[in-house]
């Protein structure tokens, strides 16, 4: 399983663009990028699942370079409910079937 | 989306005895299932794989004798941790896949407080 590098924290401020970059250059020609949300005491949420190119969904996009060895989430302009943690995951796409190696992810704060 | 559903939410226990933890899958049924744990301020640790039917699959380090599975069904799972001490206060989740081949579900996860 390929292993993902994130920043640890990032702040933002509600109505801004939030991108988030994971880095992966071990990602396999078979692997898909997937992003997990999680707010404090509740299990994580799926957000977004992507191959190559740029993924579009009701809540965020998902960019991915031609190299596929890195990728960038985005959440547009967001609010106080986005304080979450960001998980960035490589491997097979039917992720709930296969074991999930979750990395450190990324811990958001939007401030007022 | 498919639902997972654990319970407890929450327990508390005292050190030595044991705690019982269940997973269901609400609206699908699960060959599958995870354990994860999560202390504080840190990402999740896969646990073990629970298969409907056969003996569940340990991480390495992770006790199998200590944190019982048993998948008798393919709607539930459940997480014994036997003899709990208060290095076992954790909080602990289980997910699955449904069907699609996207995204895993999660429960909404077990807080344990081994006193």
């Amino acid at each position: 399983l390929a292993k993902t590098t994130q920043p640890i924290s990032m702040d933002s401020y509600e109505g801004q663009e939030v991108n988030i970059t994971c880095s992966h250059n071990n990602i396999a020609t078979n692997d898909y990028i997937t992003w997990y949300q999680q707010f404090p005491s509740q299990g994580p949420r799926f957000i977004i699942q992507g191959y190559k190119t740029k993924v579009t969904n009701e809540v965020a996009s998902l960019f991915i370079p031609a190299d596929r060895k890195s990728s960038t989430l985005s959440l547009p302009r967001v609010s106080l409910s986005d304080t979450a943690v960001y998980y960035c995951l490589v491997g097979a796409p039917s992720g709930g079937y296969n074991k999930l190696i979750f990395g450190a992810g990324t811990r958001l704060a939007v401030h007022p | 989306g498919a639902v997972v559903s654990q319970h407890p939410s929450w327990v508390i226990c005292k050190s030595g005895t044991s705690v019982k933890i269940e997973c269901r899958s609400l609206d699908f049924q699960a060959t599958t299932m995870f354990w994860y744990r999560q202390f504080p301020k840190q990402s999740l640790m896969l646990m073990a794989t629970s298969n409907e039917g056969s003996k569940a699959t340990y991480e390495q380090g992770v006790e199998k004798d200590k944190f019982l599975i048993n998948h008798a069904s393919l709607t539930l799972s459940t997480l014994t941790v036997t003899s709990a001490h208060p290095e076992d206060s954790s909080f602990y989740i289980c997910s699955s896949g449904a069907g699609r081949d996207t995204e895993a579900f999660f429960g909404q996860g077990t807080r344990l407080t081994v006193v």
